[in-house]
């Protein structure tokens, strides 16, 4: 069973568009929701993270929106540049969970110039 | 310098070989993961260890092991029971909410 849901598989977007990834949730127990940046032969690395209190969280250009009541939350990247191609992935975790992180499939980003 | 070392990066083994992949950390934290990535299916968890001599399988454990016999060190071994070994391990530590990963290993069989 796929706890988090995400979409698109990938994407293609011009330099300097919005790319905008989504994902759904159907565990009410996850409390934190982070979004991972994964470049090519390198392991994933945290970019941003929201709590379930929240319904927006910007960091520089990435901004994450929470809508708690329709289960599901999305990363937004302004003004985005070639270097932001990459695979991300979003994520939740389960408060003492020991399992870890419940991932994504992730998605498959490409900037164009 | 703080972080998660993997190692090597790329390994090659023939088929029916055993080979261990290293996971070191020196950030204190208790938690580590195992997980194994191929294209379009994601992160999927082997093993995971909250403490020194414990360990629990995840979703995908069947032809892996490992041990936690240090607090910084949880090494991964593929055997030749696994079917389809070729893939990129990545390993992780956690720290309350937070989870982070190692640069990676690329294993090969052939």
């Amino acid at each position: 069973q796929q706890q988090v849901k995400q979409s698109p598989q990938s994407l293609i977007v011009q330099k300097g568009g919005i790319p905008i990834i989504n994902c759904a949730y159907e565990n009410t127990a996850f409390d934190y929701f982070p979004w991972y940046q994964q470049f090519p032969g390198k392991g994933p690395a945290l970019l941003i993270a929201i709590r379930p209190d929240v319904s927006e969280k910007k960091e520089g250009r990435f901004t994450i929106s929470f809508n708690k009541s329709a289960k599901q939350f999305s990363l937004h990247i302004m003004d985005s540049q070639p270097g932001d191609s990459a695979t991300y992935f979003c994520a939740a975790y389960e408060r003492g969970g020991a399992d870890g992180l419940t991932f994504g499939k992730g998605t498959h980003l490409i900037i164009q110039p | 310098d703080g972080g998660i070392t993997q190692s090597p990066k790329y390994l090659f083994r023939k088929e029916g070989q055993n080979v261990t992949l290293s996971c070191e950390q020196n950030l204190n934290h208790d938690a580590m993961y195992w997980y194994r990535q191929d294209p379009g299916q994601g992160l999927r968890l082997i093993y995971y260890s909250q403490i020194v001599n414990d360990f629990q399988k995840g979703d995908i454990a069947e032809g892996y092991s490992v041990s936690r016999e240090k607090k910084e060190s949880f090494p991964l071994t593929v055997t030749s029971a696994q079917k389809n070994p070729t893939a990129f391990y990545l390993c992780a530590t956690r720290w309350a909410y937070e989870q982070y990963f190692g640069p990676g290993t690329r294993l090969t069989v052939t």
